[in-house]
């Protein structure tokens, strides 16, 4: 069974810090892995995927498959980064069964002092 | 079309009573996911339809729950004999189906269900 640990129930920064969201995973596979956002009073929605290698909104988040990592970053923090981030994992497409529920961490609420 | 719909919003109901919430997904959307979050946890999956086949239910989906989506467009999920436990927010999302690693899990604004 896959399972997805984020440490950190809150992480508070100042504005124009770096910012780093921990995610850890247990799989046995090749998952895929994702960060999504829930800002205050909207629904989730998907941030970032690690197979798109994209950054945004300025966060990056490589997957190190070494360490079981999915760690999100933002060099610089801004107040509209405050929101609840999960990571979240699909296993391999090719494993059948489960290939497409999505497997969430608990989050972590980033806080931006301004 | 702005998105996955869920209705009602939110469901306040009495220990034993049934309740059902509809999920309206994008159009199109091959794929129909729900979940539920309850306090200080992150989503998890309850089970999930590739058109209007139920294709995977999770352990969590005790007997007293059901899913259908009838005609592969909108899903309902039925609580019989609510206990206290079901309280939570119920997610729906939906996905386009596509093959691959391209297909993105779009999220409702889920029901919050409150049994009292």
């Amino acid at each position: 069974a896959q399972r997805v640990t984020q440490p950190e129930k809150l992480l508070s920064v100042f504005k124009g810090a770096p910012v780093e969201l921990k995610c850890n995973y247990s799989y046995s596979g090749s998952p895929e892995l994702f960060w999504y956002v829930q800002y205050s009073r909207q629904r989730l929605q998907l941030l970032l995927r690690h197979i798109s290698r994209e950054s945004i909104k300025g966060f990056t988040a490589d997957l190190n498959k070494g360490e079981t990592s999915f760690h999100l970053k933002k060099p610089f923090a801004q107040e509209e980064d405050s929101a609840m981030y999960y990571c979240a994992l699909r296993p391999d497409l090719y494993s059948g069964a489960g290939s497409y529920q999505l497997t969430f961490g608990k989050g972590t609420k980033l806080s931006v002092i301004p | 079309d702005t998105g996955v719909s869920q209705d009602p919003r939110h469901k306040i109901t009495k220990r034993g009573q049934n309740v059902t919430f509809r999920c309206d997904p994008i159009s199109e959307h091959n794929r129909l996911y729900w979940y539920r979050q309850t306090l200080g946890q992150g989503p998890e999956f309850l089970t999930y339809f590739q058109n209007e086949a139920q294709l995977e239910k999770s352990r969590l989906l005790s007997d007293r729950f059901s899913a259908e989506r009838p005609k592969g467009s909108f899903s309902t999920l039925e609580i019989q004999r609510t206990e206290q436990g079901d309280s939570a927010m119920y997610l729906c999302a939906s996905s386009p189906g596509t093959s691959g690693t391209t297909d993105t899990q779009y999220f409702g604004p889920g029901t919050r269900l409150t049994v009292l």
